[in-house]
């Protein structure tokens, strides 16, 4: 079946250093991609998406590129900043019985110190 | 615009008892799902309503675990009885319709079962 396997974390940075976080996914068809994020205390909020190959989605500085060839979605970004803190999902779309059921990741935690 | 509304924000009960929860989505978001997030892993699917029809369901542990959303609205989720392993939080989603891909969460409910 569809599922989405994200780099294990903790992952502990500097500020201003760069940022990547691993996913690669399996799915059957043509699936969209995301990235969530959850800061301390509050629900999951998206980040970015990407809905087909070769998209780049990008947001506050993040990015991630849709690659089909590698069935992967790495999350990029070049500065992290210490309100980059949080908990970070990838997650997929197009999968289960309906064909629009989400399948997210185990998270990975990022914490960036000054 | 208001943000999908969960509660209560946190729960503890004893097995074996009862538990419910209720979920307001965004107004006129015709797509809500409900979510277990245990510690340490991503969201897992429980159940996906679209207006108050069940779409998806697959995952639900329907011994124990019911959903329902009378007049395609508010959502309730109800364990009974509940076990240890249902410590978790639990988030409520809803997103506009079918084709549009992304979700917006609640804060979630965090339910610990003593």
């Amino acid at each position: 079946g569809d599922s989405v396997t994200q780099m294990e974390g903790p992952v502990t940075l500097s500020e201003e250093a760069f940022l990547t976080i691993n996913c690669t996914y399996t799915a059957t068809g043509y699936p969209s991609l995301f990235w969530y994020v959850q800061y301390p205390g509050e629900g999951l909020q998206l980040l970015l998406k990407a809905t087909k190959a070769d998209d780049k989605g990008s947001n506050k500085g993040f990015e991630a590129t849709y690659r089909k060839e590698t069935t992967s979605f790495h999350l990029e970004k070049g500065s992290v900043q210490v309100s980059d803190s949080a908990v970070y999902f990838c997650a997929l779309s197009g999968g289960g019985a309906t064909g629009n059921q989400f399948y997210f990741g185990t998270g990975t935690s990022l914490t960036v110190i000054p | 615009e208001a943000g999908v509304a969960q509660s209560p924000r946190y729960k503890i009960i004893e097995k074996r008892q009862s538990v419910a929860f209720w979920c307001n989505p965004i107004s006129g978001h015709a797509t809500l799902y409900w979510y277990q997030q245990i510690l340490g892993q991503g969201p897992k699917l429980l159940i996906q309503f679209q207006n108050n029809g069940v779409v998806d369901d697959s995952q639900l542990p329907k011994d124990r675990f019911s959903a329902e959303r009378l007049k395609g609205v508010d959502s309730t989720l109800k364990i009974q009885p509940a076990k240890l392993e249902d410590s978790a939080v639990y988030l409520c989603a809803s997103k506009p319709g079918r084709t549009t891909h992304e979700q917006f969460f609640g804060p979630g409910t965090r339910l610990t079962v003593l």
